[in-house]
């Protein structure tokens, strides 16, 4: 199992609807999770992290952690064009915890 | 506002001909991150500077080098580029090793290095 998985998608979700992305880890991780949008051609850019188990919202983005099942998630709320990119989910590393492992990406398409 | 800068956004170089990217930061922090990108990829670890140790990756080919001059600034060297290092070179900074350190991950814009 890899570190850290996630579907490449392409998900496709319609305007206005709730995009969920999903993310699933193995024990050669640690408990802090950060889930990144990159827009085609630049760079990551941090959107949530979260340490605990349950869920953690900021405006239309909630993150879910389960540590029981190994999985962590996003929710995009009233989903916007704008919001059309690649997701990337990462964990620190258990060896060496200021590194990140990185899943492959989820690429999201919000159709008007 | 504080940030991480890259310079140059876009390099190209010929085949062989040694370049370097450049980070600087003003979050003060105390890691710096190389990481190298390519297309429909996840980022890949280069090399990072936790302080000043020097934190290489096992499969990070040694035509890859860095320097950390100060706190602030940090430097990717290619010494001999190929057309397989044409990439996306992220520089990202966290704080870590305090307590409340959330050890967030904050990257730069990138530089695109294309390699003729």
């Amino acid at each position: 199992q890899k570190e850290v998985e996630q579907n490449s998608g392409p998900l496709s979700v319609p305007e206005g609807a709730i995009a969920s992305l999903n993310c699933t880890y193995s024990d050669r991780v640690s408990q802090s999770f950060f889930w990144y949008r990159q827009y085609s051609g630049k760079s990551p850019e941090l959107i949530m992290s979260i340490y605990s188990n349950g869920d953690k919202e900021d405006g239309r983005f909630t993150a879910q952690l389960n540590k029981a099942s190994q999985y962590v998630s996003l929710l995009i709320r009233d989903s916007q064009p704008s919001d059309s990119a690649t997701y990337l989910c990462a964990a620190l590393s258990n060896f060496g915890n200021e590194k990140l492992t990185f899943g492959t990406g989820t690429r999201l398409t919000i159709i008007p | 506002d504080a940030m991480v800068i890259q310079n140059p956004r876009y390099q190209v170089t010929q085949f062989g001909k040694p370049v370097t990217l450049s980070c600087s930061q003003t979050l003060n922090h105390n890691v710096m991150y190389w990481y190298q990108q390519k297309s429909s990829q996840a980022p890949k670890l280069l090399f990072h500077y936790y302080d000043k140790d020097f934190n290489n990756e096992a499969d990070t080919p040694d035509n890859f080098q860095s320097r950390r001059p100060n706190t602030s600034f940090c430097f990717l060297d290619i010494r001999s580029p190929g057309l397989g290092d044409a990439a996306m070179y992220l520089c990202a900074t966290s704080r870590h090793g305090l307590a409340g350190d959330l050890n967030e991950q904050f990257f730069g814009p990138g530089t695109r290095l294309t390699v003729l």
